[in-house]
């Protein structure tokens, strides 16, 4: 078990920049989540994976983001065309599917800053 | 849709006391909770999970969490606090059997003095 990875964990980019992040599930899990974690709040979630199908979108997730998870293993945060509102920690957490209730494992995040 | 209500943003207490961080949620049907512990600048760690079974909840770190249904609360204990457990503490909810998208409360940072 390596744990949940993702890359980069810092980010710093200028408005109107496209950024694209990236999460490395444990191995074994094939349910994939994305949430955003702003100063001072809990995680807000995003969107999750079931292997490569995206079964579900958060309203947060504006026509500007978009994810990907191609065959069913790493999967892809992009922002387009970012905004101040953009800076967050930005989280993935996996979890095991098919017994009961996985707990979700977390990664370390990657912060968004837009100067 | 569930909510999450944390109370108390922060809680100060001293070492070897102890302490309990309130969780209370809403929900219309059936779910499992979660309390995760966030250290700085890094993601978050499971403390433990209530799914169903007995309503008193042991995790890590010597933490416990009883599940009341009727007073719809998870409530966190230790009955004794170190230095070290000084972080923000997440309570979650999940309804059963719909992905397990998690909703977290706005957290309590629990700051552990000598």
């Amino acid at each position: 078990d390596t744990g949940v990875s993702q890359n980069p964990r810092h980010k710093i980019t200028k408005r109107g920049q496209n950024v694209t992040f990236r999460c490395d599930p444990i191995s074994e899990h094939n349910r994939l989540y994305w949430y955003r974690q702003t100063l001072g709040q809990g995680p807000e979630f995003l969107t999750y994976f079931q292997n490569e199908a995206q079964l579900e979108k958060s309203r947060l997730l504006s026509d500007r983001f978009s994810a990907e998870r191609p065959k069913g293993s790493f999967s892809t945060l992009e922002i387009q065309r970012t905004e101040q509102g953009d800076s967050a920690m930005y989280l993935c957490a996996s979890s095991p599917s098919g017994q009961g209730v996985g707990p979700q494992h977390f990664g370390d995040g990657t912060r968004l800053s837009i100067l | 849709a569930q909510s999450v209500t944390q109370l108390d943003s922060q809680v100060p207490v001293f070492e070897e006391a102890p302490v309990e961080l309130r969780c209370n949620y809403s929900s219309s049907v059936s779910v499992y909770l979660f309390w995760y512990v966030q250290y700085p600048n890094q993601g978050l760690q499971l403390l433990l999970k209530y799914l169903s079974g007995s309503t008193l909840v042991k995790g890590i770190n010597g933490f416990e969490a009883e599940f009341n249904k009727s007073q719809t609360s998870f409530h966190l204990r230790k009955p004794s606090v170190h230095i070290s457990d000084t972080a923000e503490y997440f309570c979650a909810v999940t309804k059963t059997g719909g992905g397990n998208k998690l909703t977290f409360g706005t957290g309590t940072q629990l700051k552990v003095e000598l």
